[in-house]
């Protein structure tokens, strides 16, 4: 299976900075890559599709990009409510599959 | 807007079977066009998905391969919800269990998570 690994495990940042967060897959899963967003005692939340579609209602300071096997979540300056745990998760090679999470923490 | 409403115990005892109920609101479960899956969550396996059911003229299931042997996923349209049923559950089995309908790969609506303990 393909295996997505997310880096760095712990991001931590300021409030109004920008947070870059990575994820690569062990084979490529062309564009077929979504980012959630999960907070403490809530299900995680779709925020990216398609690489770098954003789902309905979610701020434009959150985007995505790459191809193949990296990818980047950017969230360009950071607010309160964005402190949390991303996981990217691979939907090209069957069986789907989730990266392990990077939680962003406030510096 | 999908909901998703689950149900079911919140501890196991080990070698039972777990079983959890997800009632839908605002789609159907014959929907030829999404699937019904339920994905578990723990801080040693991370969010791992666990298998699925879905209608595209008749009714089909796929199996994560770490559960295949244990796991069964049922629909019921009468009451418009799905169903998992994991048997001989052992502590490694202790986890929140989601269901969670996925529209071409993207897992798009999440129920609202059973923290299942199994424990004697």
């Amino acid at each position: 299976e393909t295996v997505m690994t997310q880096s760095p495990a712990t991001l931590s940042v300021s409030p109004g900075e920008r947070a870059t967060l990575s994820c690569r897959a062990s084979q490529s899963v062309s564009s077929n890559l979504a980012w959630y967003q999960q907070k403490p005692g809530q299900a995680p939340r779709l925020l990216i599709s398609g690489t770098s579609t954003r789902a309905t209602g979610i701020p434009a300071r959150f985007s995505g990009s790459g191809s193949g096997t990296e990818f980047t979540l950017t969230i360009s300056s950071l607010q309160s409510e964005d402190f949390a745990v991303y996981y990217c998760q691979q939907y090209n090679n069957w069986p789907w599959t989730f990266g392990q999470g990077t939680k962003v923490e406030i510096k | 807007q999908v909901q998703l409403q689950q149900s079911g115990p919140g501890l196991v005892k080990p070698s039972q079977t777990l079983s959890l109920t997800c009632a839908i609101s605002g789609n159907t479960v014959s929907s030829n066009s999404v699937t019904w899956n339920w994905v578990r969550q723990s801080p040693t396996r991370g969010l791992e998905w666990l298998g699925r059911t879905y209608y595209r003229s008749k009714w089909s299931n796929d199996y994560a391969e770490s559960v295949k042997s244990r796991i069964t996923i049922n629909p019921d349209t009468s009451k418009n919800q799905f169903s998992l049923q994991l048997k001989s559950v052992t502590p490694e089995d202790t986890a929140v269990y989601y269901c969670v309908e996925v529209i071409s790969g993207i897992f798009v609506y999440w129920g609202q998570g059973t923290v299942v303990a199994v424990s004697s």
